[in-house]
């Protein structure tokens, strides 16, 4: 059974700062690695996504993948009370589906 | 911008009932999808769909779950008697490449089994 773990928070940080979320994965033939928003009622929105080992920046995120330790990270950086939501951590082995994780819901407070 | 779009965004209905939920897809994608998140718990993948035929099928898909493409722009997925644990939001997805890369959601149909 391929599993996708996530602490399932809250995780609760002050305006502007780091938001950190962790995500650990199974299956070590994991290919690509999703980071999806979910605001409460609402769908899933892609944030990022990322393929190789290292380090992958988009304007205040930045997604981290290491494969040998099965470790994807998503960090926030100057964290918004709009950030405030749950993020969904998600593996591709290039089957044609999404394995979720449980999600990390992140409070960001003024 | 594109976007997916799903109907009903709400259906309360009873026991063994049909449902029938719908989806437009983003007109230049080729791989559809559903998905299903019961309240408080993940998403879960129930289906890809492409050039016509399913691709593949998680073992929640049983044989009371089947999708059809009945025209060029409309997906559809169909519950042929509903159970109390089918209650649960129904996510439609597309995406313009194999593999599950890069889904754009729809809002979702937030199904209600009596």
């Amino acid at each position: 059974q391929k599993e996708v773990e996530q602490n399932s928070g809250p995780l609760s940080v002050p305006e502007g700062a780091i938001a950190s979320l962790n995500c650990t994965y199974s299956d070590r033939g994991s290919q690509s690695f999703f980071w999806y928003r979910q605001y409460s009622g609402k769908s899933p929105e892609l944030i990022m996504f990322i393929y190789s080992n290292g380090d992958k920046e988009d304007g205040r995120f930045t997604a981290q993948l290491n494969k040998a330790s099965q470790y994807v990270s998503l960090l926030i950086r100057d964290s918004q009370p709009s950030d405030s939501a749950t993020y969904l951590c998600a593996v591709n082995d290039h089957t044609d589906k999404l394995i979720f994780g449980t999600g990390t819901r992140l409070q960001v407070f003024p | 911008e594109p976007e997916v779009t799903q109907t009903p965004s709400h259906q309360v209905t009873q026991m063994g009932q049909e449902v029938i939920l719908r989806c437009v897809p983003i007109s230049n994608h080729l791989y559809f999808y559903w998905y299903r998140q019961i309240l408080g718990q993940k998403v879960e993948f129930l289906v890809s769909f492409y050039n016509n035929e399913i691709s593949e099928k998680s073992e929640i898909f049983d044989d009371q779950f089947s999708v059809e493409r009945p025209d060029g722009s409309n997906f559809t997925l169909k519950i042929r008697s509903t159970k109390l644990e089918d209650s649960a939001m129904y996510f439609c997805a597309s995406s313009p490449n194999s593999g599950a890369n890069v889904l754009t959601f729809g809002a979702g149909s937030r199904l209600t089994v009596l």
